[in-house]
């Protein structure tokens, strides 16, 4: 089945600053590659998405990459805000033709510091 | 904007119990899913349920859990005998569609197995 890696599963950045959080995945047919923000006691919430005949997505001051050949993408969160503060999720999502199925990485606790 | 919603959002139960976990998917949607997140780790994916049958599974999904579409609007998670290790938060979700349609999560229920 699909193995969905995240790293890193901390991030500390001063405001303003950049954050990268990677992830790689193992099935080569997950075709969607969503992120979630959680922040803490409440649901997850997709923040960007990306579909696997796009390379790169950007919304304001979030974009993600996806390189399909080496099976990995990234979220990056430019001039990070103190609520930017949360765990995010990355997944990959496959399609078996009667449901889609999210793997999830194991999550990045993004703290931005004043 | 339409959400996907849950009860309880909180419930305790001795071990050996049933449960029952209620979700509202989004009205127009036709896809749902239960997810679990035990405490400080990654959401797993249980079941996915179309068509009022189960399209997918996972390992952790076993003869004790059941899903069910009792009538037009809800979609519950059924745990027969409850274990301890069963103590997690459990999120429904929704789509529109599968191949790739954003999954809106429920706020979640927060089961504790005593």
């Amino acid at each position: 089945g699909e193995n969905v890696e995240q790293h890193p599963s901390t991030l500390s950045v001063q405001e303003g600053d950049s954050a990268v959080i990677k992830c790689t995945y193992s099935d080569s047919a997950s075709n969607y590659f969503p992120w979630y923000k959680q922040e803490l006691g409440k649901r997850p919430q997709l923040i960007i998405d990306i579909r696997s005949n796009v390379g790169e997505k950007k919304d304001q001051r979030i974009a993600v990459t996806l390189n399909k050949t080496a099976k990995h993408f990234s979220l990056h969160i430019t001039e990070t805000q103190p609520e930017d503060s949360a765990v995010y999720f990355c997944a990959a999502c496959l399609y078996t033709g009667t449901a889609s199925k999210l793997t999830f990485g194991t999550g990045t606790r993004l703290q931005v510091t004043l | 904007e339409p959400e996907v919603t849950q009860t309880p959002s909180h419930q305790v139960t001795q071990m050996g119990q049933e449960v029952i976990l209620r979700c509202v998917p989004i009205s127009n949607h036709l896809y749902f899913y239960w997810y679990r997140q035990i405490l400080g780790q990654k959401v797993e994916f249980l079941v996915s349920f179309y068509n009022n049958e189960i399209s997918e599974k996972s390992e952790i999904f076993d003869d004790q859990f059941s899903v069910e579409r009792p009538d037009g609007s809800n979609f519950t998670l059924k745990i027969r005998s409850t274990k301890l290790e069963d103590s997690a938060m459990y999120f429904c979700a929704s789509s529109e569609g599968a191949g790739g349609d954003t999954q809106y999560f429920g706020p979640g229920t927060r089961l504790t197995v005593l």
